[in-house]
């Protein structure tokens, strides 16, 4: 099982960006993926999860409205997407792979810096 | 939404010590707790899966507990490596939620 995020970004505030996690080694439709950001020298935060088998997506109300979700199973693929970034949306951005059954938070990618500054 | 309680927010131990970190849950959620390990500058690394049971290749000096809502996670004969910060998540229900965090620092 492997999850393999997209490189570090660094953009402006007001550009948009997405983000990729892409998982091998496993049936990427029946395991939920996690997105959990972590600002610089701060703890973590799950901000949303989908499972790709039906895109049902579930997002914390703290970051709903703020990002979008999605995933495209053709590639086995996860993206974390903002239309606006803010200098606040500074942080390391991680995806994680459930075990199964739970929505857990089992295999970790190895994290995507993004940096966001005029 | 479920609330953990983590603590302490910090520690300071030696080598060869035993330390404790606790997490207690606002609401019941069973046994759907896991512990992660966070060096600097690495992603977290699950160490506790249903509040007791050991991920694969995880040291057997790390163990985790349940007592009603309070969860703890044990490190017999703590090792250097064990420099890190240590969360504790709760997956019993959306929105999934973290403690803040056990910083672990080693005399």
């Amino acid at each position: 099982v492997q999850v393999v995020q997209s490189g570090a970004e660094m953009k402006k505030p007001g550009e948009s960006l997405k983000i990729s996690c892409k998982g091998s080694g496993y049936s990427f439709s029946t395991y939920w993926i996690a997105w959990v950001r972590q600002m610089p020298g701060k703890g973590l935060e799950w901000m949303g999860s989908i499972y790709p088998g039906d895109s049902n997506i579930r997002y914390s109300p703290s970051f709903q409205g703020q990002v979008t979700i999605s995933a495209d199973k053709s590639i086995t693929t996860a993206y974390l997407q903002w239309k606006s970034l803010k200098a606040s949306d500074t942080a390391l951005y991680y995806c994680a792979r459930s075990s199964g059954s739970s929505i857990d938070l089992n295999n970790w990618g190895q994290g995507t810096l993004v940096t966001v500054s005029s | 939404d479920i609330q953990m309680t983590q603590s302490p927010s910090s520690l300071s131990a030696s080598v060869g010590d035993r330390v404790s970190i606790t997490c207690r849950a606002s609401q019941g959620i069973s046994n759907n707790l896991a512990w992660f390990q966070q060096k600097p500058g690495t992603a977290p690394k699950p160490l506790i899966f249903a509040a007791s049971s050991l991920q694969r290749g995880v040291p057997s000096r790390f163990s985790g507990r349940r007592s009603g809502a309070d969860f703890t996670l044990t490190i017999t004969s703590l090792q250097p490596e064990d420099l890190a910060t240590y969360y504790c998540q709760q997956y019993y229900s959306f929105p999934i939620t973290f403690g803040e965090g056990t910083r672990l620092e080693i005399k």
